[in-house]
Parts: structure tokens; C-alpha cells; sequence
């Protein structure tokens, strides 16, 4: 099975700074069609969770374009180029490539 | 517009069942491959089962032998069957689709 480690645990930020989330997975991430599907997911308090990226650097419909994924085979990061108070909230990686995996959760609260 | 809404949960005693659903609407469920995920109180998620457009089903370790993923092509709709129920699959069980989630049905498997 496939881990996928995020770091950190808790991202404390100051609006309008940047924040930067860390996803790893225990092996490649790159299917065999050649599509490496790792996605990104919010999760605001007491709401269900929205995708906002998925394979590795696409921005859903309506993602802000302060959000940006990247990375490549087991290392993938998540950037928010300047943190806005509605930023605050869990942010999940997943994994599609072998089944679904989560990670663990990176919890971003303002400062 | 692509929408899913649960039904389903509420208290069970261990060792009972569940049958949730999720109606979906904007999309054929038969066509694309569907998940449960479900979040333990204070949690982070966890992938718990899906089923592809052609019908393989997959489970996580965790509800192998217990939990069956299924659809009815004519309802639209996806179910998860939740038998021997333990306490630690108290949780909300999101099914989702390509990016979209559901607003979530809570279980509570309690005596």
C-alpha cells in the first residue's frame, strides 16, 4: 500500500505571506498511462472537502490562482502564494494512482 | 450541476448494519468510478472503498469481508452495505466523483 506523509502537522501563517504544504509518497506516483494523479483537498471547518488541485498541478474550476501544486514521482508541494483569512482549514494530499491514499493533514490557521 | 447527497447513517449498535446511499445527479454513476471516504470525529480521511465504471470493487483493509460497494444503474445511485459494525467505523461517509463530494452521512456505531 501506498503512504503518503505531509509536513507539517500545523502551519501557522500570517495573512498576505506565503505558505508551502509537503506531500510524500512511499513510491512513484506515475501510472502507467503516464499521468501521475495526486491531488490536493481543502477542508474548512465543518464543511466537506473541495478539491482544489488534481494531477500534481491543475487548478479546479474556481481555485483561486494563489493556489499551485508541483512536484513530480514521490515529492509534491502545494503553495499558497499569499494567505487570505478564508485559507484556514485542513489541506489534504491524495494519491489515485494505486487505489486511493490520503495524507495525514496539514491544519493552516493565521497567526 | 454535478451533485451527490448521502443517506443512510445514524445509530447502530456493534455488530449491526448499514446500508447508505448516495444519489447522484449531473453525471452516470455506471460510467465512472465512485468512492466512499469517511472521517472519524476529529480525524483526517480515509479512502474506505470504490468501484470502477466496469465493476471491480476495491476495499481498504480496514472493511475488507464487511463493507460492500454496489450501484443501481437505473437510480443513479451508489450504496456502501456496512455489516458487523465496530465502534471505530463511527464516522461521516463521503461518497465522491472526480473531485465532488457529497455533503457527508454520520454513523454511530455505539451500544
Amino acid at each position: 500500500d501506498i503512504v503518503m506523509t505531509q509536513s507539517p502537522l500545523s502551519l501557522p501563517v500570517t495573512l498576505g505571506q506565503p505558505a508551502s504544504i509537503s506531500c510524500r509518497s512511499s513510491q512513484s506516483l506515475v501510472h502507467s498511462d503516464g499521468n501521475t494523479y495526486l491531488n490536493w483537498f481543502q477542508q474548512r471547518p465543518g464543511q466537506s472537502p473541495r478539491r482544489l488541485i488534481y494531477k500534481v498541478s491543475n487548478r479546479d474550476s474556481g481555485v483561486p490562482d494563489r493556489f499551485s501544486g508541483s512536484g513530480s514521482g514521490t515529492d509534491f508541494t502545494l503553495k499558497i502564494s499569499r494567505v487570505e483569512a478564508e485559507d484556514v482549514g485542513v489541506y489534504y494530499c491524495m494519491q489515485g494512482t494505486h487505489l486511493l491514499t490520503f495524507g495525514g493533514g496539514t491544519k493552516v490557521e493565521i497567526k | 450541476e454535478v451533485q451527490l447527497v448521502e443517506s443512510g447513517g445514524g445509530l447502530v449498535q456493534p455488530g449491526g448494519s448499514l446500508r447508505l446511499s448516495c444519489a447522484a445527479s449531473g453525471f452516470t454513476v455506471s460510467s465512472n468510478y465512485m468512492s466512499w471516504v469517511r472521517q472519524a470525529p476529529g480525524k483526517g480521511l480515509e479512502w474506505v472503498s470504490l468501484i470502477y465504471s466496469g465493476g471491480s470493487t476495491y476495499y481498504a483493509d480496514s472493511v475488507k469481508g464487511r463493507f460492500a460497494i454496489s450501484r443501481d444503474n437505473s437510480k443513479n445511485t451508489l450504496y456502501l452495505q456496512m455489516n458487523s459494525l465496530r465502534p471505530e467505523d463511527t464516522a461521516v461517509y463521503y461518497c465522491t466523483f472526480s473531485g465532488y463530494w457529497g455533503q457527508g452521512t454520520l454513523v454511530t456505531v455505539s451500544s
